[in-house]
């Protein structure tokens, strides 16, 4: 099974801000790689998917790079409705899709 | 708009089993797949299984092997998870999402179902 390992698993983090969180894989995923928001109490949202491509209705401060075994969401200045966990998940080698454990995204 | 509407709380006694359901709208049911994500509380996200909506082929986790069914009804674009023999860690949200893949589980997950509450507690 592939390992996804997120950091850090949690930030706090002002308004306006810009936050970087990255996810490794424990091989190679080429850019199989995808990114959901999740609020509390809600189901997750995707955001990025393989790897750089924005979601339709994502806004556009959201982006994703990364290929191979490291990858990063940014969010370029951070917005009240970003604070949420974020995932990361992999879609290379299925069965079993894995996720990564998620990034915190606290007000600070 | 694309949608999918997951079935009610559940509370159940350990050995019970469940089934949750997911009616898709908005799309034609039987050109994707449907996986089963689930996560305890405070814990992050577990894939569970996959099943296509065009052939029924279905991947389970291993962990679960066993113990899980994935069922489909085309003729109401609704799918089904069973889980049997309920433990108490197998309490948890349990979400269905759309996948575009028909042939294995992943690519990516859009759009989610709500989500079903299932706690199992004596």
């Amino acid at each position: 099974d592939i390992l996804m390992t997120q950091s850090p698993s949690s930030l706090s983090a002002s308004v306006g801000d810009r936050v970087t969180i990255t996810c490794r894989a424990s091989q190679s995923i080429r850019k199989d790689l995808n990114w959901y928001q999740q609020k509390p109490g809600k189901a997750p949202k995707l955001l990025i998917y393989a790897a750089s491509s924005l979601q339709s209705g994502v806004p556009s401060r959201f982006s994703g790079s990364g290929s191979g075994t490291d990858f990063t969401l940014t969010i370029r200045s951070l917005q009240p409705e970003d604070f949420a966990t974020y995932y990361c998940q992999q879609s290379y080698s299925t069965p079993p899709v894995t996720f990564g454990g998620g990034t915190k995204v606290e007000i600070k | 708009q694309i949608q999918l509407v997951q079935s009610g709380t559940e509370v159940k006694r350990p050995g019970a089993s469940v089934r949750v359901s997911c009616k898709a709208s908005g799309y034609t049911f039987t050109t994707y797949g449907i996986s089963w994500v689930r996560q305890a509380p405070g814990q992050g996200l577990e894939w569970m299984a996959w099943m296509s909506a065009n052939n029924h082929n279905t991947n389970y986790a291993q962990n679960l092997q066993g113990r899980v069914t994935l069922t489909t009804d085309t003729s109401t674009s609704t799918a089904y998870l069973e889980l049997r023999n309920l433990k108490s860690d197998d309490t948890a949200v349990y979400y269905c999402a759309r996948d575009p893949s028909l042939v294995a589980p992943g690519n990516w997950f859009d759009p989610w179902g709500q989500g079903t509450l299932v706690t199992v507690s004596s």
